[in-house]
């Protein structure tokens, strides 16, 4: 199976300021049609999760701008540009390109 | 809007049984790949099991593989998970899931808690 790490695995962050999560998988992403299939999820306390990103790069309906993905091969990132209050939770990287579909540990964002 | 609602879920013993269901609403259910996921409380997620938009084929973790089956009935609306020989490290919320991994589309439903325990 891919084994996704994620780094840090508790991020604590002050409102208004960037943070950073960092996805590694055991393997290549990189399907054999040529898509990337990594995804970010969030979950906020007591909610059922909600998908970022798809496709390492791509912002689902209704995500804010201040998300972006990036990365390539075995190596992706999260960024929030600013962190609000209401990003408070834990992040999971995802992959989807190889059977079975593993996320990462989770990355627990926190305000300072 | 899309709809996705879970239920089925409960105490059980260790080696017993549960059939979770989900509804879904608001999307042409038919159509779409549907998927169950579960968070083990204190862990993280963990993909449970797909299968096709007309149940001709369905995938499965392999630590769930053999006791689990996945199926939907198109007729209804309906997803199902038939879980057997369950495992106290079985307990977990249970999601119900549409989700195109290429486009934007992925909705979860509410989540449905198992406990396996004696």
């Amino acid at each position: 199976d891919v084994v996704m790490t994620q780094s840090p695995f508790s991020l604590p962050v002050t409102l208004g300021q960037p943070a950073s999560i960092s996805c590694r998988s055991s393997q290549s992403l990189v399907h054999s049609d040529g898509n990337t299939y990594l995804n970010w999820f969030q979950q906020r306390p007591g909610q059922s999760p909600r998908r970022l990103i798809y496709k390492v790069s791509n912002r689902d309906s209704g995500v804010p701008d201040r998300f972006s993905g990036s990365g390539s091969g075995t190596d992706f990132t999260l960024k929030i540009s600013r962190v609000e209050a209401e990003d408070v939770g834990v992040y999971y990287c995802m992959q989807a390109t190889h059977w079975p579909w593993t996320f990462g540990q989770g990355t627990k964002v926190e305000i300072k | 809007e899309v709809q996705l609602v879970e239920s089925g879920g409960g105490l059980v013993q260790p080696g017993g049984s549960l059939r979770l269901s989900c509804a879904a609403s608001g999307f042409t259910f038919s159509t779409s790949w549907m998927s169950w996921v579960r968070h083990v409380p204190g862990k993280g997620l963990e993909w449970v099991a797909n299968i096709k938009e007309d149940g001709s084929e369905t995938y499965y973790v392999d630590s769930m593989k053999g006791r689990y089956i996945i199926s939907r009935d198109n007729a209804k609306n309906s997803l199902y998970l038939q879980m057997n020989s369950l495992r106290t490290e079985d307990t977990a919320v249970y999601y119900c899931i549409t989700m195109s991994r290429g486009a934007m589309w992925c909705y979860w439903g509410q989540g449905t808690l198992v406990a396996v325990s004696s």
